[in-house]
C-alpha cells in the first residue's frame, strides 16, 4: 500500500518563498508519476501540476495560476517529491495534497498525502 | 481549458436512498473522469476511474458511467458513511480540472 507524508507548510508572508516535500513509501518511486494538488474553501479541489518520470525525461506541466513561480521536482535516492514555491500570493493560501498519478485507462489520483497547510498572510 | 459542471451543489439524503451526482463537460473527454469522495479533514479519496471502473477496496454500492460529455455517480443504497463531498475529475486534456463538489447531507 503507498504513503506520501507532506512536510513544510507553514505561514509566509506574500511575496515569500517555501517548500513542500512529500516522502513516498510502498510503491516503485522511480516508476510513477507524481502531482500536487491544492484545495482552498473558496476554489475546492486545484490541480496544481504532475512530473512525469525520470526515463521519460522527468516532464512536468503546471497549471496556469502556478507556472513561472512553482517548481515541482523529484528525487529518487530520497523517494521525495518537492513543491518549490516562490513569490506567494495570497491566494496560494490552501492545504496541498501530493498525489500519485496511475496510468490505467485514464490518468488518476490514486494516493493522497495526509495535506499541509500554506496560509500566505502579513 | 475544459470546464466541469457538477450537479446538484448539495443534496440530503436518508441511509438507503439511491443517489445520483452529475458531472458535465464543455467538451468531449470521452471516458477520462474520475469521481472521489471527501470527508471532513481528511485527503480525497479515489472511487471511480476512467467514467465506470470500481477502484479496488471501493464497495459496489457505488458506481459510474457515461462518456464524451456526461457522466454520473451513483450510490445505490447510501449508508451512514457515505455522506461526505463527492468530486469530479477530468484527465483528457491539461489542465486537468475539478467539478465544484456535491456535498451529500444527512436528510
Amino acid at each position: 500500500e503507498g504513503q506520501l507524508v507532506e512536510s513544510g507548510g507553514g505561514l509566509v508572508k506574500p511575496g515569500g518563498s517555501l517548500r513542500l516535500s512529500c516522502a513516498a513509501s510502498g510503491f516503485i518511486f522511480t516508476n510513477a508519476w507524481l502531482g500536487w494538488v491544492r484545495q482552498t474553501p473558496g476554489k475546492g479541489l486545484e490541480w496544481v501540476g504532475r512530473i512525469k518520470t525520470e526515463s521519460e525525461g522527468a516532464t512536468i506541466d503546471y497549471a496556469a495560476p502556478v507556472n513561472g513561480r512553482f517548481t515541482i521536482s523529484r528525487d529518487a535516492s530520497k523517494s521525495t517529491l518537492y513543491l518549490q514555491m516562490n513569490s506567494l500570493q495570497t491566494e496560494d493560501t490552501a492545504v496541498y495534497y501530493c498525489t500519485t498519478v496511475w496510468r490505467s485507462g485514464s490518468y488518476h489520483f490514486d494516493y493522497w498525502g495526509q495535506g499541509a497547510l500554506v496560509t500566505v498572510s502579513s | 481549458d475544459i470546464q466541469m459542471t457538477q450537479s446538484p451543489s448539495s443534496l440530503s439524503a436518508s441511509v438507503g436512498d439511491r443517489v445520483t451526482i452529475t458531472c458535465r463537460t464543455s467538451h468531449s473527454i470521452i471516458s477520462n473522469l474520475n469521481w472521489y469522495q471527501q470527508k471532513s479533514g481528511k485527503a480525497p479519496k479515489l472511487l471511480i476511474y476512467a467514467a465506470s471502473n470500481l477502484q479496488g477496496g471501493v464497495p459496489s454500492r457505488f458506481s459510474g458511467s457515461g462518456s464524451g460529455t456526461d457522466f454520473t455517480l451513483t450510490i445505490s443504497s447510501l449508508q451512514p458513511e457515505d455522506f461526505a463531498t463527492y468530486w469530479c475529475h477530468q484527465t483528457y486534456s491539461i489542465p486537468w480540472t475539478f467539478g465544484q463538489g456535491t456535498k451529500v447531507e444527512v436528510k
